[in-house]
């Protein structure tokens, strides 16, 4: 069964300045989803980044980036000039082509001003 | 993207009695799910709501606990039976949208639970 690695429980990060939230991954299969959520205190669920296996350039959205390693099974995030409304529990996904999704453990990520 | 409403927001409940939460999708969607997250845990799928036919539950979840509909393709419910205090969490609907070769998944804002 797929699994989903997220080894840092709590990061912080300086106002203004970049932190990387990693997450790793194991599967057999070549084509599959990888997802970063971002969960505040409301609960809400926010979809912040994805990366689909079979494309080669690492998504990006805004101050959000990915570096998506295939061979390693790697999928961490990065976040560029930190905010306050980026304090937040972040959760890595992963998704099979068969449907199947599985959630890390989350990271809870604390913006110091 | 999808914008997903769940009904009620939040709820306390008494054990014994159930509730029954509402998710209701802005467009027709072909994949709809209902989740679990307990009170600091990561998120736990609990079933695929199937349009026109029974849900299809994970490993541990039974239909005699957590009865789904789905009627149709912008609306499901879940509901949660004989209520036990184990089942304080917050409930999420959510779905899933293909375009191609492309997924994105979406949640709802949750229903917390609290059952005394």
């Amino acid at each position: 069964a797929q699994t989903v690695t997220q080894s840092q429980p709590e990061m912080s990060v300086q106002e203004a300045e970049t932190v990387t939230l990693s997450c790793t991954y194991d599967t057999s299969e070549s084509d599959y989803y990888l997802f970063w959520y971002k969960q505040p205190p409301s609960r809400q669920m926010i979809l912040v980044i994805r990366q689909e296996a079979y494309k080669q350039q690492n998504a990006t959205e805004n101050r959000f980036s990915v570096n998506f390693q295939k061979a390693a099974k790697s999928f961490s995030l990065k976040i560029s000039d930190s905010q306050l409304g980026d304090a937040a529990m972040y959760f890595c996904a992963y998704r099979s082509r068969g449907n199947q999704f599985y959630f890390g453990t989350g990271t809870s990520l604390t913006v110091i001003p | 993207s999808a914008v997903i409403s769940q009904k009620p927001s939040r709820d306390i409940c008494q054990r014994g009695t159930s509730l029954t939460i509402q998710c209701q999708v802005d467009s027709q969607v072909t994949m709809m799910f209902w989740y679990r997250q307990q009170p600091g845990q990561s998120l736990t799928l609990i079933a695929t709501a199937n349009q026109g036919s029974e849900a299809t539950y994970e490993s541990g979840f039974v239909i005699d606990k957590f009865p789904i509909s789905r009627p149709n393709l912008t609306f499901s419910t879940l509901t949660v039976s004989n209520m036990s205090p184990e089942d304080s969490s917050i409930y999420l609907c959510s779905v899933g949208t293909s375009q191609g070769r492309d997924y994105e998944q979406y949640f709802g804002p949750g229903t917390r639970l609290t059952v005394t």
